[in-house]
């Protein structure tokens, strides 16, 4: 029973669509976070969500918008994708001791 | 501006040996560190942490050191084994809810048997 879990896995599109990226966890935490692996292998944070709420919104293109709809939801939509924005998400949550567990991220390719 | 440095991109070490995988970060508001395993096609793996208060951290093979003075920390693992080969990230942040983690470039670490 996967812990976080991140659907598409793969996600090929083209330049100018708009996609979404579903995260799910069943860790019953409160805080959930979205990374960006770019082609440099760089983690970085991107947004972080309390309780559905909003707290860190690094310096991201306002075209990325997350949305919870729910405590174990964070989704990731991104409108007119460019090229740039190939990388790997990754989802995460939070733990008791302020650890984070990522799920298996989804590698977007943008053609 | 990178805060958290692992200047050894690769290290190869043999099946029984330790593996020591470096950190260093420049941050000072930085007071909790953690190292994080990923393998191929998966998301980072959380291994173990340590808190500015503590100068060392044990859990099975696994031992992180800090020395808060040098801005440096380490991963040490004894006896290192082929599945261990994986990448490691060193991750920094402060020790509050929904605080970033500033990541390492990683390091690949490769166990030969």
């Amino acid at each position: 029973d996967t812990a976080v879990s991140q659907t598409p896995k793969y996600l090929v599109t083209q330049m100018g669509n708009d996609k979404s990226i579903k995260c799910e966890q069943n860790l019953g935490h409160d805080t959930m976070y979205w990374y960006k692996q770019d082609s440099k292998k760089f983690l970085k944070i991107m947004f972080s969500y309390n309780n559905k709420e909003l707290i860190i919104n690094e310096t991201v293109p306002n075209r990325f918008s997350p949305k919870s709809p729910d405590k174990a939801h964070l989704n990731l939509h991104i409108n007119s994708l460019e090229l740039g924005d190939s990388a790997v998400y990754f989802c995460a949550t939070e733990g008791l001791s302020y650890e984070q567990y990522f799920g298996p991220g989804t590698r977007l390719t943008v053609t | 501006d990178q805060q958290v440095k692992q200047n050894s991109p690769s290290l190869s070490v043999q099946e029984g040996r330790i593996s020591i995988l470096n950190c260093d970060y420049t941050n000072s508001m930085f007071d909790y560190f953690l190292w994080y395993k990923k393998y191929p096609a998966e998301g980072p793996t959380f291994l173990i942490s340590i808190s500015s208060i503590k100068d060392k951290n044990e859990d099975g093979r696994f031992t992180v050191f800090l020395n808060k003075s040098a801005k440096h920390l380490s991963l040490h693992i004894v006896p290192s084994q082929p599945g261990d080969s994986a990448v490691y990230f060193c991750a920094a942040s402060k020790e509050t809810s929904g605080s970033r983690l500033t990541f390492g470039e990683g390091t690949q670490l490769t166990v030969n048997p």
